[in-house]
């Protein structure tokens, strides 16, 4: 079944103006993860929170957790064209980190 | 890019051939993946393998054969491939453990007609 849930399914901004998407899941985890695509192109990893964290920054990034709610989101500050890209939430099970499993992503635009 | 690379980029097929897609990862990692990435569909995981061996299976069709020779090393063997086929088939890598970051290739973008 679908995990992660990410909300909205698009989104788009001025460049400078924050980004801010949100990932609901449906079972336990051990971790949850953050990774951007590029059009047509792999995945990258940007940020692994685990569960017993509640926030955690890396740069320009910052991914908040709430394991009673089962939501994450991922705020993007000070937005740059080239963040323009697709972002998907990830959630490791507890039963097994290799299953990761994908929502369907948020379509970030950031507009010059 | 990262340090996984896929060939070919891009695969068009006709549904009685048989080709391979590649995948070689430099990381020294031991786990690798395949997933399948449809057009509004989530991201889907159809194969791992750990230290060469396949540990899981996503009841995966058996037109589609993955071999894992090392752990650098990942083919996807296609053959009698239908056109709801037609997806960016991913490879990853990562190193096993309780946190386990995956590291993913550029994709082979597959075309069946």
């Amino acid at each position: 079944s679908q995990q992660g849930e990410e909300d909205p399914q698009a989104l788009s901004i001025q460049e400078g103006e924050n980004a801010t998407m949100n990932c609901s899941y449906k079972t336990s985890i051990n971790n949850l993860q953050w990774y951007r695509q590029n059009s047509g192109r792999g995945l990258v990893h940007l940020i692994l929170i685990r569960s017993n964290e509640r926030e955690k920054h890396s740069g320009r990034l910052r991914v908040t957790l709430d394991t009673s709610k089962k939501s994450s989101s991922l705020l993007i500050t000070a937005s740059r064209a080239a963040d323009t890209a697709s972002y998907f939430c990830a959630t490791g099970d507890v039963q097994g980190a290799q299953k990761l499993v994908f929502g369907q992503g948020t379509r970030l635009t950031i507009n010059p | 890019e990262t340090g996984v690379t896929q060939t070919p980029r891009h695969l068009v097929m006709g549904m009685t051939n048989k080709k391979s897609l590649k995948c070689e990862q430099h990381l020294g990692h031991n786990a690798m993946y395949w997933y399948k990435q449809s057009a509004k569909k989530p991201l889907e995981l159809m194969f791992v393998y750990n230290f060469k061996e396949q540990t899981e299976n996503n009841s995966v069709p058996s037109r589609f054969s993955p071999e894992c020779p090392n752990s650098s090393h990942l083919f996807l063997h296609l053959h009698t491939l239908q056109p709801e086929d037609s997806a960016l088939y991913l490879c990853a890598s990562s190193q096993p453990g309780l946190e386990e970051t995956q590291y993913f290739g550029p994709g082979t973008r597959l075309l069946v007609l």
